[in-house]
């Protein structure tokens, strides 16, 4: 069973301040996503990485795919109130169940103004 | 339609009773996904439809769930004879393609099921 450990589980920042969300298994993936998910809403996907050591950067949010393909960060410069909400990452399994995603059980972010 | 939807948005029930969910995905995405969200933990995988392949059942958490896709298109998650532990938030997703990359879900709103 692959399991994705998501750190830190709770963060409650000021606007302004930077911030890193870890998202660890100890299991490969063929791809790892990052979800955004608002109370009473469904998760909305940020990106996808799909090679080891592989950066994407979108506005203020960088994510990095680790070499192994067994951990992936989120960093967020200078947060905003509009930030605010559940970051999920997800792995995709690897093989031909690579549709099957595992996800982590999420970092709740507040960012106060 | 513009987006995943899913009725009803919220269901309470009784223990014991069935219940069905509904899902309607994006139009012309061949594969669509059920995963539950229980409180304080991840999205748990369900089942996965593709196309007219069979279904993808692994992740449903006792035969008193099922799910089927009628037309490849509209999709109903059903669970007899309820029990406390099946409140959770049921999820649907879809998708163009899948594979490394190609998986871009679009999720629902979700349907919020409470069993007293």
């Amino acid at each position: 069973t692959q399991l994705l450990e998501q750190s830190p589980q709770f963060l409650s920042i000021q606007e302004g301040e930077n911030l890193t969300v870890y998202c660890n298994s100890s299991s490969v993936f063929s791809s790892l996503q990052w979800y955004r998910q608002e109370p009473g809403e469904g998760p909305v996907l940020l990106v996808t990485v799909v090679t080891g050591g592989e950066v994407k950067k979108l506005k203020r949010l960088t994510f990095q795919f680790g070499d192994a393909r067994k951990d992936s960060s989120l960093h967020i410069t200078a947060a905003q109130p509009g930030d605010t909400g559940l970051y999920l990452c997800a792995g995709g399994a690897s093989g031909g169940s690579n549709y099957k995603l595992t996800f982590g059980k999420g970092t709740l972010l507040t960012v106060n103004p | 339609g513009a987006g995943v939807s899913q009725s009803p948005s919220n269901k309470v029930t009784e223990k014991g009773k069935d219940v069905e969910l509904r899902c309607d995905p994006i139009s012309g995405h061949t594969a669509l996904y059920w995963y539950r969200q229980s409180l304080g933990q991840g999205l748990e995988f369900l089942i996965y439809f593709q196309g007219n392949s069979a279904p993808d059942k692994s992740g449903l958490p006792s035969d008193r769930f099922s799910a089927e896709r009628t037309g490849g298109s509209v999709s109903t998650l059903t669970i007899q004879r309820t029990q406390q532990e099946d409140s959770a938030v049921y999820l649907c997703a879809s998708s163009l393609g899948t594979g490394p990359g190609a998986n871009v879900l679009t999720f629902g709103a979700g349907s919020r099921l409470t069993v007293l």
